[in-house]
């Protein structure tokens, strides 16, 4: 168990550009979130899968935020036309679950910076 | 909407000392369930304990305890025989899926 993994761990980026990470779960893991942490917040949740179906998204994904998860494993998240504002961690976290409040196991996070 | 508080930005204990956080929230479902999470610095977040709101008896793990009021609405995090390791941001969650997490409380560990 490698634990959940996120690439790239940090990335810089002019404002307008276009960005995409990457979450890999634990393998046995079918539920997959993406949460975004701002200085000195807590994490927000942004959405989340169950296998390969994207079954919540909060009013933070903008439609310039788009996340997949193709096969039910890994995961992308993109963010395209890229704001100031967008500049934050992002957060993957995964966990096995069928229903109730499953442990969540979180990755280390992507930090991005929008200049 | 569900909302988690902590009101303690920041708060520091000696080493070996006893040390609790706060944490309140607020919801209208009846069963829920309740998490601290630990996020060393610059490392990522992990989980120290979780309450289900049906259980009457507080969780514990080993110098990590509850204290769970259900009326009040509290979930505060007791840590005994503090270490230098658990200096940490602290943050509270409630829910189901997802989570919903506080603002954190800064845990600083002195020896």
């Amino acid at each position: 168990d490698t634990g959940v993994s996120q690439d790239p761990r940090h990335k810089i980026t002019k404002r307008g550009q276009n960005v995409t990470f990457r979450c890999d779960p634990i393998s046995e893991h079918n539920r997959l979130y993406w949460y975004r942490q701002t200085l000195g917040q807590g994490p927000e949740f942004l959405t989340y899968f169950q296998n390969e179906a994207q079954l919540e998204k909060s009013r933070l994904l903008s439609d310039r935020f788009s996340a997949e998860r193709p096969k039910g494993s890994f995961s992308t998240l993109e963010i395209q036309r890229t704001e100031q504002g967008d500049s934050a961690m992002y957060l993957c976290a995964s966990s096995f679950g069928a229903g109730g409040a499953d442990t969540q196991y979180f990755g280390p996070g992507t930090r991005l910076t929008v200049l | 909407a569900q909302t988690v508080t902590q009101s303690q930005p920041e708060m520091s204990v000696q080493e070996a000392e006893t040390v609790t956080l706060s944490c309140t929230y607020d919801t209208s479902e009846s069963n829920y369930y309740l998490f601290w999470y630990k996020q060393p610095p610059s490392r990522q977040m992990i989980l120290v304990i979780r309450q289900e709101a049906y259980k009457q008896q507080n969780a514990t793990e080993n110098r990590f305890s509850v204290n769970f009021q259900k009326a009040a609405k509290s979930f505060s995090l007791k840590i005994s025989d503090s270490q230098l390791g658990d200096t940490a941001m602290y943050f509270c969650a409630f829910g189901y899926t997802p989570l919903v997490f506080g603002k954190g409380t800064r845990l600083s560990v002195i020896a």
